[in-house]
């Protein structure tokens, strides 16, 4: 049984450059998390999907970010325009409420901003 | 502000010695209660999990935690430590606002020496 799978693990990224992060939720979730490690801090949230819908987006910078869980494949994290300051691990967590609704995580994607 | 607090940001113990990292939480109401851990270089794993009933809940690999309301805290306990629990250990608690996010506390870096 697959857990959350996130691609790519490392991505590296010029100033202005678009990041784009992918998750794919465990089997049978149907809900999906993203969250942001800053060095030295611990995970904040950004935003909560579920398919084709934003539930929960209160952690978003308001500007280059944007989210989507389309109906059929991964989630998407897109940040335009990246800046040093958009270096971190991005984490995404899937849950299910059959199951309680608890966050399974994947392994992250560093993201490193030159 | 409303917040989740780790007191102890690097911990370091000889094997065989007991672990007790505190987490508390300024949240009032009901709230859910998560001790996750990561691995060096690994996905977050969920170790234990509040929600109601038993204050004293057991988790996967020896480690138990205990809700005290009046105190605001569900603090991770460990008898005796071993090398191979050396991670970081974050604490989280989803204030049932009626979305599912999860606030992290900043986390425990834990060294256990063999």
């Amino acid at each position: 049984n697959a857990g959350v799978m996130q691609n790519p693990r490392h991505l590296v990224r010029r100033r202005g450059q678009e990041a784009r992060l992918r998750c794919s939720p465990m089997k049978g979730h149907s809900h999906v998390y993203w969250y942001r490690q800053l060095p030295e801090e611990g995970l904040k949230f950004m935003v909560y999907l579920q398919k084709e819908n934003i539930i929960d987006e209160s952690g978003m910078p308001k500007e280059r970010f944007s989210a989507e869980f389309p109906k059929e494949g991964p989630s998407i994290l897109r940040i335009q325009q990246v800046v040093r300051g958009d270096s971190a691990a991005y984490f995404c967590a899937s849950s299910s409420p059959a199951q309680g609704h608890i966050q399974y995580f994947g392994a992250g994607t560093r993201l490193s901003v030159l | 502000a409303q917040s989740v607090s780790q007191h102890n940001h690097h911990v370091i113990l000889s094997e065989a010695a007991s672990l007790e990292l505190g987490c508390n939480y300024s949240y009032g109401g009901t709230v859910n209660l998560f001790w996750y851990v990561q691995y060096p270089g690994q996905h977050l794993q969920l170790l234990l999990k509040y929600f109601s009933g038993d204050p004293l809940v057991k988790g996967i690999k020896g480690f138990e935690a205990e809700f005290i309301k009046s105190k605001f805290s569900f603090n991770l306990r460990k008898p005796s430590v071993q090398w191979s629990d050396t991670a970081e250990y974050f604490c989280a608690v989803n204030p049932n606002t009626g979305f599912q996010k999860l606030v992290f506390g900043t986390g425990t870096r834990l060294l256990v020496s063999p």
